[in-house]
């Protein structure tokens, strides 16, 4: 069973530019949560989607990012216009169906290196 | 709102000894679940251990062990017999009901040889 996958591992954008992130979960997770962690600190909480729903986005920047995870498809992080201050490594999570979990654990990928120049 | 407070951000200990990394938290709930997460320079966060509220037994996991004190909202974890490989960042972590994790600021663990 093939882990979380995110690519790119390592992206370039200069300012104004747009970044893309893709999260592919475990096979038979539908919970995606998406984690930043900027250079020397711990992981924030940026959002929590379901299948084509977005359940929890309190700690998402209300403005330039956004994020989706449709039927089809990977979850995708968007981030227009970057700035210097989103270079970060961006962590997507992934855990199974059902309620309630066995274990609440969530499954991380690599990270998304994001560099801002 | 839930926050994790780790009090040490660096960490040494020699190889074979044993070490402790402390971990607090604060929460109104009775229900919750908290971890520890490795991070190695690779960055790939790797789940350590966990630990459900409910539960009064500390977990354990070969060489890792926690000491869950629900009352002082105290998670500390043990790790026994240090190896090289646990050199990395360590992370304590809590969660309720499948919702998003609260990260501690995180613990560098160093192992000398």
């Amino acid at each position: 069973n093939a882990g979380v996958m995110q690519n790119p591992r390592h992206l370039v954008r200069r300012r104004g530019q747009e970044a893309r992130l893709r999260c592919s979960p475990m096979k038979g997770h539908s919970h995606v949560y998406w984690y930043r962690q900027l250079p020397e600190e711990g992981l924030k909480f940026m959002v929590y989607l379901q299948k084509e729903n977005i359940i929890d986005e309190s700690g998402m920047p209300k403005e330039r990012f956004s994020a989706e995870f449709p039927k089809e498809g990977p979850s995708i992080l968007r981030i227009q216009q970057v700035v210097r201050g989103d270079s970060a490594a961006y962590f997507c999570a992934s855990s199974p169906p059902g309620f309630p979990q066995v274990s609440y654990e969530q499954y991380f990928g690599p990270g998304t290196r994001l560099t801002v120049t | 709102a839930q926050t994790v407070t780790q009090s040490q951000p660096e960490m040494s200990v020699q190889e074979a000894e044993t070490v402790t990394l402390s971990c607090t938290y604060d929460t109104s709930e009775s229900d919750y679940y908290l971890f520890w997460y490795k991070q190695p320079p690779s960055r790939q966060m790797i789940l350590v251990i966990r630990q459900e509220a409910y539960k009064q037994q500390n977990a354990t996991e070969n060489r890792f062990s926690v000491n869950f004190q629900k009352a002082a909202k105290s998670f500390s974890l043990k790790i026994s017999d240090s190896q090289l490989g646990d050199a990395a960042m360590y992370f304590c972590a809590y969660t309720r009901y499948g919702n998003k994790l609260v990260f501690g600021a995180g613990t560098i663990l160093r192992v000398k040889s």
